[in-house]
């Protein structure tokens, strides 16, 4: 089955400056890349996600990129902020030709915290 | 977005009861969800996949007997968590797929049941 691996497990970065997430996986047919953003006690909000046709999408301050030679894939936070602080956590899964709900495989998880 | 419900939000039961958690799509249909277990300040671990008239499909060492889930309608999803133990303390979180013509079945994670067993 699928193995995705996140480093780092903890990130601090101060107000204002860029952090980075990375992932790789083992599944070449793996085909669907999102990334989630946990606060504590809370469900995982999907923050962007990205498909293997694309090398790279951005959604303002927040981009996912992706190397399917390499089989990994970043995130990208730019100007953070306090509220950015969370755990952050990568996925991948494959989707079925017929289409239908399939299985994500998440990373083990990053804990950002936004320095002031 | 769509949005998932979980019913309910926290439970605390003796050992040895059993526990249900319901997992409602609220403005879809979802022929599959799928049941997540999360320990504290660890990542989601798939349980099983859910599916609508059918069986689910239980990720391996997950005991089927202990953990039934039932797929009653297009928005309803039930486990069971049977004959609970302390070790089954945990946070459970359902998801459902969206299916769209241009999105790839993003999934759309309930708020989470903390279950606390004595």
């Amino acid at each position: 089955g699928e193995n995705v691996e996140q480093h780092p497990s903890t990130l601090s970065v101060q107000e204002g400056d860029s952090a980075v997430i990375k992932c790789t996986y083992s599944d070449s047919a793996s085909n669907y890349f999102p990334w989630y953003k946990q606060e504590l006690g809370k469900r995982p909000q999907l923050i962007i996600d990205i498909r293997s046709n694309v090398g790279e999408k951005k959604d303002q301050r927040i981009a996912v990129t992706l190397n399917k030679t390499a089989k990994h894939f970043s995130l990208h936070i730019t100007e953070t902020q306090p509220e950015d602080s969370a755990v952050y956590f990568c996925a991948a899964s494959r989707r079925g030709i017929t289409g239908g709900g399939n299985k994500l495989t998440f990373g083990t998880g990053t804990q950002l915290k936004v320095e002031l | 977005g769509a949005v998932v419900s979980q019913h309910p939000s926290r439970v605390i039961c003796k050992s040895g009861t059993s526990v249900k958690i319901e997992c409602r799509s609220l403005d879809f249909q979802a022929t599959t969800m799928f049941w997540y277990r999360q320990f504290p300040k660890q990542s989601l671990m798939l349980m099983a996949t859910s599916n609508e008239g059918s069986k689910a499909t239980y990720e391996q060492g997950v005991e089927k007997d202990k953990f039934l889930i039932n797929h009653a309608s297009l928005t309803l999803s039930t486990l069971t968590v049977t004959s609970a133990h302390p070790e089954d303390s945990s946070f459970y979180i359902c998801s459902a797929p969206l299916l769209t013509s241009t999105s790839t079945d993003t999934q759309y994670f309930g708020p989470g049941t903390r279950l606390t067993v004595l």
